[in-house]
């Protein structure tokens, strides 16, 4: 089982900052990572895939790097409706474990 | 309209049997593995397995291997997954999703979601 580390689980921002959440992988994944995002009550939403590939309808503000092991999403003006709940999910091999979840909160 | 809708909120007692559903439409539902995820409550996502619809191929994490059954009607393009005896610790909301494709195998279309609540 490919095990996948979030950090940090908190993150307290404010409308307009740039923010960066890491997600570390057990094992080489290639780009095989998405990343979504939750708000309460509701489903998760596909926000980035293969890594770094933005689903349509994302705003650009959203971005996804890395490959292999570690990975990163990046914020980079923080909108009101971004604060949430953020997971990576490894898509290599099966099962197809998520991360433990970022929650981004107004500081 | 492109959507995955799911059977609704159940409460049942620890011991009993349950079956909730997920019924995908606006696309070709043959064609397109459906997964679940557990949710606890205040928890994170929990990759829980997969099947493919077309021909009923099904893959578990570890984790749920032997604890659920998930299968599909692909005659009536619903997703089933199902507990033979629920403990108190399978409370949860419980999604079914879409995976995209062979090359990109995230998920990117949801249900919303069935809460299912098991206490005595």
């Amino acid at each position: 089982v490919i095990w996948m580390t979030q950090s940090p689980s908190l993150l307290s921002a404010s409308t307009g900052d740039r923010v960066t959440i890491s997600c570390r992988v057990s094992q080489g994944i290639s780009s095989y990572l998405a990343w979504y995002q939750q708000k309460p009550g509701k489903a998760p939403e596909l926000l980035i895939y293969a890594a770094s590939t933005l689903q349509s309808g994302v705003p650009s503000r959203f971005s996804g790097s890395g490959s292999g092991t570690d990975f990163t999403l990046t914020i980079s003006c923080l909108q009101s409706e971004d604060f949430a709940t953020y997971y990576c999910q490894q898509y290599y091999s099966f099962p197809y474990t998520f991360g433990q979840g970022t929650k981004l909160e107004i500081k | 309209e492109v959507q995955l809708v799911q059977s609704g909120a159940e409460v049942k007692k620890p011991g009993e049997s349950l079956k909730i559903s997920c019924k995908g439409s606006g696309y070709s539902f043959t064609n397109y593995w459906i997964g679940w995820v557990r949710q606890m409550p205040g928890k994170g996502l929990e990759w829980m397995g997969i099947i493919y619809p077309g021909d009923s191929d099904t893959r578990y994490s570890p984790s749920f291997q032997g604890q659920v059954t998930i299968s599909a009607d692909k005659s009536i393009r619903t997703a089933y997954l199902q507990w033979s005896s629920l403990k108190a610790s399978d409370t949860a909301i419980f999604y079914c999703a879409r995976i995209w494709n062979d090359g990109v195998q995230a998920f990117d279309l949801w249900g919303q979601g069935t809460m299912v609540t098991v206490s005595s």
